[in-house]
């Protein structure tokens, strides 16, 4: 089956920085996306990552580690906006002619001053 | 970039009754279009792959009479809850295919 497990909630300080783990088992991988989302709202994407290594762009950047199943969401010089809920979805290899993404359960990130 | 316009942003209904929530691809054809159910709190569930000009594609557990998705152009994608109950109550996304997932701005559903 699919499986991707992220930590529940994270805080930090405003200005520090953070890291957020993603672990998947899946099968038929081929990519990874991060996305940001603020409650009530839709999510909003921030990174994908197909190839292993790190993506870096602007505050925000992504690893992948394909062989060990792992990324990670790194946020520099923390802000209060970026309290939301952190995204990390599996694209999946076609099943019937779709990618099929498929989310875990979201990283709730709470920035305090 | 790539837009998707989903309506309508909330709405309320009766329970018994049936609601139709639109999604469509602004600024690119969509041939595949992914509708999700949050939870509060939760993740994004996918509910079903909606795929222009044929059957959409459920998940397991969601009911295929309940939930009907049409998908009859490329640029429209349409979610229709029906008989709705307060269980039914939740936040509807959809999303496609671009450069990534692009999604909607969501539909919150109270059933009452």
């Amino acid at each position: 089956g699919q499986n991707i497990d992220q930590p529940t909630e994270m805080t930090a300080t405003e200005g520090a920085i953070v890291q957020i783990n993603c672990t998947y088992q899946t099968s038929g991988f081929n990519g990874l996306f991060w996305y940001q989302q603020h409650a009530g709202e839709a999510p909003t994407f921030l990174s994908y990552n197909v190839l292993d290594g790190l993506e870096e762009k602007g505050r925000f950047s992504s690893f992948l580690s394909r062989s060990k199943g792992y990324s990670y969401l790194l946020l520099k010089e923390l802000q209060m906006k970026d309290s939301a809920s952190y995204l990390c979805a599996a694209r999946l290899l076609p099943s019937g002619g779709s990618y099929i993404p498929t989310f875990g359960r979201g990283t709730s990130l709470i920035v305090h001053p | 970039g790539a837009v998707v316009s989903q309506h309508p942003s909330w709405v309320i209904c009766k329970s018994g009754t049936s609601v139709k929530i639109e999604c469509r691809s602004l600024d690119f054809q969509a041939t595949t279009m992914f509708w999700y159910r949050q939870f509060p709190k939760q993740s994004l569930m996918l509910m079903a792959t909606s795929n222009e000009g044929s059957k959409a594609t459920y998940e397991q557990g969601v009911e295929k009479d309940k939930f009907l998705i049409n998908h009859a152009s490329l640029t429209l994608s349409t979610l229709t809850v029906t008989s709705a109950h307060p269980e039914d109550s939740s936040f509807y996304i959809c999303s496609a295919s671009w450069a990534g997932y692009t999604f909607g701005s969501g539909t919150r559903l109270t059933v009452v």
